[in-house]
């Protein structure tokens, strides 16, 4: 059964700082990753989607990697902003048969401090 | 296009009565899925869709919640009767495949007393 694990849970840092926010999964045959973000009393906006043949995926400020083999994503948030406090989820799709569900991490809250 | 709609935002109701909660996928996709996310569990998946089909229920909980797809455009997750640990936040998403990612709706936040 795949499990997702998202390190730290939660994160403070000042503004301006550079952060990175870590997702690790148990089984590596997956077919693509997804970071979210979730703002308080709201729904998930998808940020990047990592096809399991990519390695990274960038958005302006953002950027993801993926490292399949070891398990392990990371989302890189270069000069961090208040605004970009809230819940950062990652997600992976398996790559196995027909299931399509995505598994979920408890998810990394930040806090971007003015 | 408006994304995934979903009705209502908020519900409240008292234990016992009936719940239904409804789902809009953006059109062209495939593939509708239902989740439920609390503080406890984060997000769970209860069900989802392929083609208006049922392919995966083994996330509901129990037999008090059922989920139907009668069209492309329309699915609805119904909860009878209601329990004070329905609460939680439901949402609706869906993909036009695997190789894309998901779209998810607002999410109803459902209350039950």
């Amino acid at each position: 059964k795949q499990e997702v694990t998202q390190i730290p849970a939660a994160l403070s840092v000042p503004e301006g700082e550079n952060l990175v926010l870590n997702c690790s999964f148990t089984d590596s045959a997956i077919y693509n990753l997804q970071w979210f973000r979730q703002d308080p009393g709201k729904g998930l906006t998808s940020l990047l989607l990592i096809q399991s043949s990519q390695r990274e995926q960038t958005s302006g400020r953002l950027n993801a990697s993926l490292d399949k083999s070891s398990g392990r994503s990371t989302l890189y948030i270069a000069a961090s902003q208040p605004g970009d406090s809230a819940t950062y989820l990652c997600a992976v799709r398996p790559g196995r048969g027909s299931n399509y569900k995505l598994t979920f991490g408890k998810g990394t809250l930040l806090t971007v401090n003015p | 296009d408006a994304g995934v709609i979903q009705s209502p935002r908020h519900e409240v109701t008292e234990m016992g009565q009936e719940v239904t909660l409804r789902c809009k996928p953006i059109s062209g996709h495939d593939y509708l899925f239902w989740y439920r996310q609390t503080m406890m569990r984060g997000l769970e998946l209860l069900i989802y869709f392929n083609n208006n089909v049922p392919i995966d229920d083994s996330g509901m909980p129990e037999d008090r919640f059922s989920a139907k797809m009668p069209n492309a455009s329309f699915s609805t997750l119904k909860i009878q009767p209601s329990e004070p640990r329905d609460s939680a936040v439901y949402f609706c998403a869906s993909s036009p495949d695997r190789v894309y990612g998901y779209t998810f709706g607002s999410g109803t936040r459902l209350t039950v007393v």
